[in-house]
């Protein structure tokens, strides 16, 4: 069966330092993948997916980043974030066809001080 | 473009009333359709889904049918347990492209008590 981890779970981070987070899928390949962000109280934004390898679509311009250098890892960066970064970030997958569901990770925590 | 309207929360019950969730959606073409639930602290769970009109989408005593007449996904669930509290999110996923790109609803709390 398919399985979708991130790390960290939690992480607290200065204003103006980097960030990496990443996204792994297991049992499945070519699976389309997501960074979404779900601020406090708040609904999911999509923030980036990836078709495949090296294809990266951004959906609102901001302070992150993300890359994809291997068909199941996904990773959401930053060079120096903002106050504004904080929130719960769900990555996430699915298969190649429109209509798929998608399949969330556990989300990772990040408060920025 | 498409949108999802889900009605405000909190949703307060108590232990075995029925639950309505209301989800509308606007959307070109003919999207197909999902319920999500999260748990305090943790990532999204697929609850049900539906992909055309009429299609019933049920699972763990939750109901939802696509009605394309009135747009709406509504959720139901006849006897709700403690261990239903959570946020209840409506999505449509878009037909076009090759990425299965979800537009979500801004969740709907629901706090079931003894």
């Amino acid at each position: 069966s398919q399985t979708i981890h991130q790390w960290p779970a939690t992480l607290v981070q200065p204003v103006g330092s980097p960030l990496s987070l990443e996204c792994t899928v297991e049992g499945t390949s070519n699976p389309n993948l997501y960074w979404y962000r779900q601020a406090a109280g708040r609904g999911l934004q999509l923030l980036f997916y990836s078709v495949g390898i090296g294809q990266i679509s951004s959906e609102v311009p901001q302070n992150l980043s993300a890359s994809r250098p291997q068909d199941r890892q996904f990773i959401l960066s930053s060079k120096k974030l903002l106050l504004s970064d904080s929130g719960f970030y769900l990555c996430a997958w699915s298969g190649q066809s429109s209509n798929q569901p998608q399949h969330f990770g556990d989300g990772t925590r990040l408060s920025i001080l | 473009g498409n949108s999802v309207t889900q009605m405000e929360g909190p949703v307060t019950l108590s232990e075995e009333a029925f639950l309505t969730i209301n989800c509308t959606y606007t959307a070109t073409g003919y999207p197909s359709l999902f319920w999500y639930v999260q748990y305090p602290g943790e990532g999204l769970q697929l609850l049900l889904k539906a992909t055309k009109a009429d299609d019933k989408g049920s699972n763990k005593g939750f109901e939802a049918t696509y009605r394309k007449e009135t747009t709406s996904f509504h959720l139901e669930k006849g006897s709700v347990q403690v261990s239903d509290s959570a946020v209840y999110f409506c999505a449509l996923s878009d037909r076009g492209g090759t990425a299965s790109k979800l537009t979500f609803g801004t969740g709907t709390r629901l706090q079931v008590t003894l």
